[in-house]
């Protein structure tokens, strides 16, 4: 495509309830990430792919989190039993190959609130 | 937890004007990146210096990276109402695939 996009725009869910955000990437990037970005805040790392492998989950913030890119293009994060904490915006990016000199592109990003 | 530091966190100017953002981050780094934020929109990549540079300009920016005070700025000149956003610094000191990003400096250009 001809940016990244994110879906759903936002989410409001109950404590307690799962959740599932999706990224669909530019379509030739090999790398794809994840930050989750607290308000008036900048984005943190989450975790990332090169293609389906995802070498670093070194982000994620505790075992109910998780994220997959099974076919190494679209992407998606999960949040279980969703706590108030977890309210934030969740932006995906993705960029050509893996390397610091590449910029990654953003996703407008997933609004979550957690009621 | 955050490595860079942007200081101020708010800075307004009347638009023409030229705005500066300051930097600082803990550990040593391949390049610095800064990114813009615009209200509700995501984040738009600028400019990146890598370490061996000193100085880079694109456009209206100006980017400095000073690695012995581990600091970097960057000056937009002649701003506009349109540079209203919220900008950031990131490096990859956490490592080649793990951008770490600051705090950002909000930046309003008064008509």
């Amino acid at each position: 495509g001809a940016g990244v996009s994110q879906s759903p725009r936002y989410k409001v869910t109950k404590r307690g309830q799962d959740v599932t955000l999706r990224c669909d990437p530019i379509s030739s990037h090999a790398t794809l990430y994840w930050y989750q970005q607290a308000l008036g805040q900048g984005p943190e790392f989450l975790t990332y792919f090169n293609y389906e492998a995802q070498p670093d989950k070194s982000g994620l913030p505790s075992d109910r989190f998780s994220a997959e890119r099974p076919e190494g293009s679209i992407s998606t994060l999960t949040i279980q039993r969703t706590e108030q904490r977890d309210s934030a915006m969740y932006r995906c990016a993705s960029s050509l190959v893996w390397s610091s000199y590449n910029e990654q592109f953003f996703g407008p990003g997933t609004r979550l609130t957690v009621l | 937890s955050q490595q860079g530091e942007e200081d101020p966190q708010a800075l307004s100017i009347q638009e023409g004007e030229n705005a500066t953002m300051n930097c600082s981050y803990k550990t040593s780094i391949n390049n610095l990146q800064w990114y813009r934020q615009n209200s509700g929109r995501g984040l738009v990549h600028l400019i990146l210096i890598r370490s061996n540079e000193r100085e880079k300009h694109s456009g209206r920016l100006r980017v400095t990276l000073d690695t012995s005070k581990k600091s970097s700025s960057l000056l937009i000149t002649a701003s506009r109402a349109a540079d209203t956003a919220s900008y950031f610094c990131a490096t990859d000191a956490g490592g080649a695939q793990k951008l770490v990003f600051g705090q950002g400096t909000r930046l309003t250009i008064n008509p």
